[in-house]
């Protein structure tokens, strides 16, 4: 079974400060992770994928496997930060994604 | 379109009423996705479609559930004799290609709510 634990549900940070969204999974074998984002009023979008090691926005993710993490980071907040993030993971194999329950960042001015 | 587009936006039906939540994906793209999210939590996986077949409904929580995209283009989740734990937001999304791997591009989503 796969699964995604984002332990946060509300992270609140000054702007300017830095961000970490923490997300653990469990899964065997070789997921593909990935972070979602949902602005207010917005539709669910994909964020970035750990395959393509990019960054967007400012925020980065790597892939730990000996911790099965894949923590969201950047590291100066911005106000139109301020979102529902969702981390998710698709197993080998399967299409669907499993997704976290989100964390709430809110940046304050 | 440019988009995903979902029907309606919100729907209000009274328990025991059957409801049908229409998805429109964008054009060419192959793999079609039913999530549900109930309130304060993640989209969970309904079913999936890989043109108009059907491959993944592992997800659906009862047989009052069923989804169609017989031409492999507009989706249609129907839900029978509604319950209030059915209640939720349901997800559409479409990917141009099989698997996760490239994203998803949802919809608004169509939030039902059972009286």
């Amino acid at each position: 079974a796969q699964r995604v634990t984002q332990p946060e549900k509300l992270l609140s940070v000054f702007k300017g400060a830095p961000v970490e969204l923490k997300c653990n999974y469990s899964y065997s074998g070789s997921p593909e992770l990935f972070w979602y984002v949902q602005y207010s009023r917005q539709r669910l979008q994909l964020l970035l994928r750990h395959i393509s090691r990019e960054s967007i926005k400012g925020f980065t993710a790597d892939l730990n496997k000996g911790e099965t993490s894949f923590h969201l980071k950047k590291p100066f907040a911005q106000e139109e930060d301020s979102a529902m993030y969702y981390c998710a993971l698709s197993g080998t194999g399967r299409r669907a994604l499993t997704f976290g329950s989100g964390t709430r960042l809110q940046v304050q001015p | 379109g440019a988009g995903v587009s979902q029907s309606p936006r919100y729907k209000v039906a009274k328990r025991g009423q059957d409801v049908a939540l229409r998805c429109d994906p964008i054009s060419g793209h192959v793999s079609l996705f039913w999530y549900q999210q109930a309130l304060g939590q993640g989209p969970e996986f309904l079913t999936y479609f890989q043109n108009e077949a059907q491959l993944d409904k592992s997800g659906l929580p009862s047989d009052r559930f069923f989804a169609e995209r017989p031409e492999g283009s507009v989706s249609t989740l129907k839900i029978q004799r509604t319950q209030q734990e059915d209640s939720a937001v349901y997800l559409c999304a479409s990917s141009l290609k099989q698997g996760a791997s490239l994203g998803y591009t949802f919809g608004s989503g169509t939030r039902l709510t059972v009286v």
